[in-house]
């Protein structure tokens, strides 16, 4: 079964510097892989995601991840953070087969701090 | 915004009642899901449905039901709740489902208090 392991269950960094949250992957096919951003009280919206097209996503607000095939990580970066960002942030992956299920992970908790 | 509405969005009930939750959509998509949000676990799938009246098993869909009598609506039923249930229930939808790396649309989340 394909899986993600998210490393810091929470990250607080200062506005202005770099965001890193850290997404591990457990698959033996080629992944599809997701980043989705939740806001207090709110559901996920996607931020961005990997289709083997690129190993360099971009997606919205700022963000973007890099798909790291022999690290097996899709990490997620921002240069610089802003207080918008305080959110809880997942990394999942999508099954193979039938079924089109999303495997999530179990979440890091950013903080931004003045 | 995509067109998902939960309901309801606060229940509170008590050990060994029914409870159903339902999620409509507007958009017409193929694929719907129901997770439940727990600390420490993320989302977790309970069951989903890929097309009317055709639904399969996620994860942790033990004490779960699901229905799915036409497009629009998907309905979870705990036929009789208990406390490990209370959690914060999501409805999603997907045109494409996600292993054809289709997006994932969320409803506002369904908070469940099983007392």
């Amino acid at each position: 079964a394909q899986s993600v392991t998210q490393l810091g269950s929470h990250v607080s960094v200062s506005e202005g510097a770099l965001v890193l949250l850290r997404c591990n992957y457990s698959s033996s096919v080629p992944p599809y892989l997701f980043w989705y951003v939740q806001y207090p009280n709110q559901g996920l919206q996607l931020l961005l995601k990997y289709t083997s097209a690129a190993t360099l996503v971009k997606g919205i607000n700022g963000f973007e991840a890099e798909f790291k095939k022999s690290e097996t990580s899709f990490h997620l970066t921002k240069p610089s953070a802003h207080m918008s960002d305080a959110a809880e942030y997942f990394c999942a992956v999508s099954g193979t087969g039938g079924g089109n299920k999303l495997t999530f992970g179990t979440g890091t908790q950013l903080k931004v701090e003045l | 915004d995509a067109g998902i509405t939960q309901s309801p969005r606060h229940k509170v009930t008590e050990t060994g009642t029914p409870v159903t939750l339902r999620c409509h959509q507007t958009e017409n998509h193929r694929y719907m899901y129901w997770y439940r949000q727990d600390p420490g676990h993320g989302l977790r799938l309970i069951h989903y449905s890929y097309g009317v009246k055709d639904t399969d098993k996620g994860e942790v869909s033990d004490g779960y039901s699901v229905s799915r009598s036409k497009t629009e609506d998907f309905l979870l039923t705990l036929e009789s709740a208990t406390s490990s249930q209370t959690s914060v229930y999501f409805c999603a939808i997907s045109e494409s489902g996600t292993g054809g790396a289709g997006e994932l649309f969320f409803g506002e989340g369904s908070r469940l208090t099983v007392l």
